[in-house]
């Protein structure tokens, strides 16, 4: 499965709502379909697993959803803290994992 | 709390070898999944090799037959052994334990691998 995700930049103010878009090759059945997040020089967090399930710790503003092909991010209100690089990641197949190439979220 | 410490990394000419390793604490090691994860420069991530529960392994293509991942259930560590490396093995090596939806939910900090002559 590829993982192209949409828009590769977006630029937006704090308190805005964002919505990042994760498109598969091929329907993801299974459900194994996650979201990071990484600030720069850092590693990746885990955001989202299962497409819509908020990993420990995660604020109430991040969300996933989606199935088949079309996944989402939606962060609700955006917080200084949240401008950062977010891939898409699928599990499952040859190979074993897949990432997305990335939006990154820039302030406006 | 969860730790993922990785060490090993630096500079090695083409054709060389490298040994990462990620200590681990704060979790049952022993049936955890674990993950090599690489980033080259201003790139996005790439998996690299898996070892599962049962101690099955899997490659990437890009480093199937040059890269070996084993871990030391005594000592809590992942390991991996890198071999016939290339400049395009550039990156920095995460390692992540895998989480129970086909995620990587625990990450180290990461180590830097070059490869330059």
């Amino acid at each position: 499965i590829v993982l192209t995700q949409s828009p590769g930049i977006v630029s937006l103010s704090p308190g805005e709502r964002a919505t990042l878009s994760c498109r598969a090759s091929h329907s993801v059945a299974s459900n194994y379909l996650a979201w990071y997040q990484q600030k720069f020089g850092q590693a990746p967090r885990l955001l989202i697993y299962g497409v819509s399930t908020r990993a420990t710790g995660i604020p109430d503003r991040f969300s996933g959803s989606g199935s088949g092909t079309d996944f989402t991010l939606t962060i609700s209100r955006l917080e200084p803290e949240d401008f950062a690089v977010y891939y898409c990641q699928h599990y499952g197949g040859s190979p074993a994992y897949t990432f997305g190439q990335g939006t990154k979220l820039e302030i406006k | 709390q969860v730790q993922l410490v990785e060490s090993g990394g630096g500079v090695v000419q083409p054709g060389g070898s490298l040994r990462l390793s990620c200590a681990t604490s704060g979790f049952t090691f022993s049936p955890s999944g674990m993950r090599w994860v690489r980033q080259a420069p201003a790139q996005g991530l790439e998996w690299v090799a898996l070892i599962r529960y049962n101690d099955i392994k899997e490659y990437a293509d890009s480093v199937e037959g040059r890269f070996t991942i084993s871990r030391d259930k005594s000592k809590n560590t992942v390991y991996l052994q890198m071999n016939s490396l290339t400049t395009e093995d550039t990156a920095v090596y995460y390692c992540a334990r895998a989480g129970s939806g086909g995620d990587l939910d625990y990450w180290g900090q990461g180590t830097l691998v070059t490869v330059s002559s």
